[in-house]
């Protein structure tokens, strides 16, 4: 069965303390990686897409890695506007139409 | 380009009674989902659609029909409400496999 498993659940953090949160998956086939951001009572907001193993990927402090069996996201020096919480999901080659989600990496940055 | 919108933002129901959440794309994607999300559980999938006229279940789709009769609308109907239905349901599109998936506000439901 496909799976993808975010770690930690949650992770908070001081403000300038660097960290990653990590993707991990056991897929048929992978095609590509997303990430995502979602704020309280919002929907989920894309990040970036990763494709293929070694591929790298930023924005401002985030930046987002891609191995066989897992992707990495890197928090460079956060700040309290970091807060949220991040969802990676994949999509997988000759599957049906769909994402498979993991459950999420709860992010608190503390000023 | 108002991207996805979601219709109501927030309801509350009885057990039993019905409704439809409306989702509308204005960026002419083909595929469409429904999905909710609950504490501790992730975004589940409940039907998709990868074009007008055509639906799909996925992860969780009891209790739940869905219709596209056009490309830009995607209804999610409840016709008998249950408390394990109260849920927020986010709403997404893309424009062909592969590509960016966006999100909709999505729709915060309360089954008493």
């Amino acid at each position: 069965e496909d799976q993808v498993t975010q770690s930690p659940e949650a992770l908070r953090l001081q403000e300038g303390e660097s960290s990653s949160l990590n993707c991990s998956y056991t897929v048929s086939g992978l095609r590509g990686l997303f990430w995502y951001r979602q704020d309280p009572g919002k929907g989920p907001e894309f990040l970036f897409t990763l494709y293929s193993a070694g591929e790298e990927k930023e924005k401002e402090r985030l930046k987002a890695t891609l191995t066989k069996k897992e992707s990495f996201l890197h928090i460079t020096a956060p700040k309290p506007e970091d807060s949220a919480t991040y969802l990676c999901a994949v999509f997988i080659r000759g599957g049906s139409e769909k994402l498979v989600f993991g459950k999420g990496t709860k992010l608190t940055v503390n000023p | 380009n108002a991207g996805v919108t979601q219709t109501p933002k927030f309801r509350v129901l009885k057990t039993g009674q019905s409704m439809t959440l409306l989702c509308a794309q204005d960026m002419n994607h083909e595929y469409m989902y429904w999905y909710r999300q609950d504490p501790g559980m992730g975004l589940r999938l409940i039907h998709y659609s990868v074009g007008e006229g055509t639906t799909a279940k996925g992860e969780v789709p009891d209790g739940y029909n869905v219709s596209r009769l056009k490309k830009q609308n995607f209804l999610l109907g409840l016709e008998s409400a249950a408390p394990s239905q109260t849920s927020v349901y986010f709403c997404a599109s893309i424009r062909t496999w592969g590509e960016t998936q966006y999100f909709g506000p999505g729709t915060r439901l309360l089954v008493l």
